[in-house]
């Protein structure tokens, strides 16, 4: 399957300060990527779709002037997390499709990063 | 607003037995379902995709679907310790993902 790439893995980080996360596709082009969090025990929820070369679109709830996507090239897309709280430490996940070789809708994940705000 | 609804669990087998995972859904146009599997502070791996009715079967996975039931179950054979995880099941519709909130499996040596 296609290799999805996120760095940091951990930042902690103080509350206040912005943190920023990479997502790469390694070995194919995603013009679309996805940015997901998850708290512990509970399911992945999606907060954005990342589209090469446009805004982002967020899932309701979401604020994107807290959380500012950038998909600047085919291979890598950010998250930054402005103005960290405690409250938004969590497992931030991206994700990706290869368009030209994964099956309809296929998504695959980067390793995650464990994000601990102070 | 689409829900996928699973038994959290946990779902404990022996090694070597079959273990059977559930996943109901409640969007008729959802076209594209997934199994990911979701280590202990991993993130999600993809394991099976399936589109059609029917079974899909990859090595000892087999994914079975019932639209008419919206209705998606994965089969593991011979279940090892290696298979103790979350299992998640994803449902799409235009070209995004939600997911249930997973079953814990946990295999017995």
């Amino acid at each position: 399957g296609a290799v999805v790439s996120q760095h940091p893995s951990r930042v902690i980080c103080k509350s206040g300060t912005s943190v920023k996360i990479e997502c790469r596709s390694l070995d194919f082009q995603a013009t679309t990527m996805f940015w997901y969090r998850q708290f512990p025990k509970k399911s992945l929820m999606l907060m954005a779709t990342s589209n090469e070369g446009s805004k982002a679109t967020y899932e309701q709830g979401v604020e994107k002037d807290k959380f500012l996507i950038n998909h600047a090239s085919l291979t890598l897309s950010t998250l930054t997390v402005t103005s960290a709280h405690p409250e938004d430490s969590s497992f931030y996940i991206c994700s990706a499709r290869d368009p030209w070789t994964s099956g309809r809708d296929e998504q695959y994940f980067g390793p995650g990063t464990r994000l601990t705000v102070t | 607003q689409k829900e996928v609804e699973q038994n959290s669990g946990p779902l404990s087998v022996p090694e070597g037995a079959i273990a059977s995972l559930n996943c109901t859904y409640s969007d008729r146009v959802s076209q594209s379902f997934f199994w990911y599997r979701q280590y202990s502070g991993k993130s999600p791996e993809l394991i099976m995709s399936i589109y059609s009715n029917g079974d899909k079967e990859d090595g000892r996975f087999t994914a079975q679907l019932n639209k008419a039931s919206q209705y998606v179950s994965l089969l593991i054979r011979d279940s090892q310790p290696s298979d103790s995880a979350t299992y998640l099941c994803a449902i799409s519709g235009y070209s995004t993902l939600t997911f249930g909130k997973g079953t814990m499996l946990l295999v017995s040596p």
